[in-house]
């Protein structure tokens, strides 16, 4: 049988749709937050960061809103197109003094034209 | 420029085998970081080097030995590795090693270990 944790969640829409990707964290003392994009083959790629003294920055199509009343995190990209399709990740850092990224588990976004 | 490279893009090893795996970056960043990533995981990371010195090593067996050769090379030297190492390696880099600086990656190097 399947193993938990063998599948990405995954978000399908369509071409042109808003998409809203989740995150929950889980250290409420981490202070910087970043997405990441990663597509097939490649490695991560910055999308947008955010740090706690802030709930919401924008970049070009792309919102990042944290909520860390609940130690939440989401990223809102609009005008979905087919080329955003990639894993998404966040990532907490964790560390005291130096970076210590702590990835959460990724969400698959399939766009269809 | 944000451009982190990693050699070689893929590399099949025996587990009697020596090999190293090799990061470079011309941005004049100052931390650099080794993470391994399992399929449809995330990222993990295992060294993070500050101003050419190791400053975290998460618990990583000693199969597996970092070296900062200078500012802007990272090396992964591997030896007597098993199947379940197999993985994609990444490198990244990121200004400086304060807590909220962009980390920028490399395309990884895939490893499989027969």
């Amino acid at each position: 049988g399947e193993s938990v944790g063998l599948h990405l969640p995954t978000l399908s829409v369509q071409e042109g749709d808003n998409s809203i990707i989740n995150c929950a964290y889980s250290n409420s003392a981490s202070d910087y937050f970043i997405w990441y994009k990663q597509e097939s083959g490649k490695g991560p790629q910055f999308i947008i960061d955010i740090r706690s003294n802030m709930d919401k920055r924008q970049g070009q199509r792309v919102t990042v809103l944290l909520n860390k009343t609940v130690k939440h995190l989401s990223l809102q990209i609009a005008a979905t197109q087919p080329g955003d399709s990639a894993v998404y990740f966040c990532a907490e850092n964790s560390g005291t003094g130096f970076q210590k990224l702590v990835f959460g588990t990724g969400t698959r976004l399939l766009v269809s034209p | 420029d944000t451009e982190v490279t990693q050699t070689p893009k893929h590399l099949v090893m025996g587990m009697t085998n020596k090999k190293s795996l090799k990061c470079e970056q011309h941005m004049g960043h100052r931390a650099m970081y080794w993470y391994k990533q399992k399929a449809k995981k995330p990222p993990e990371l295992m060294f993070v080097y500050s101003y050419e010195k190791l400053s975290i090593n998460e618990s990583v067996p000693s199969r597996f030995s970092p070296e900062c050769p200078n500012s802007s090379l990272l090396n992964l030297h591997l030896h007597a590795l098993q199947p379940e190492d197999s993985a994609l390696y990444l490198c990244a880099s990121s200004q400086a090693p304060d807590p909220d600086g962009t980390q920028y990656f490399g395309p990884g190097t895939r490893l499989l270990v027969l």
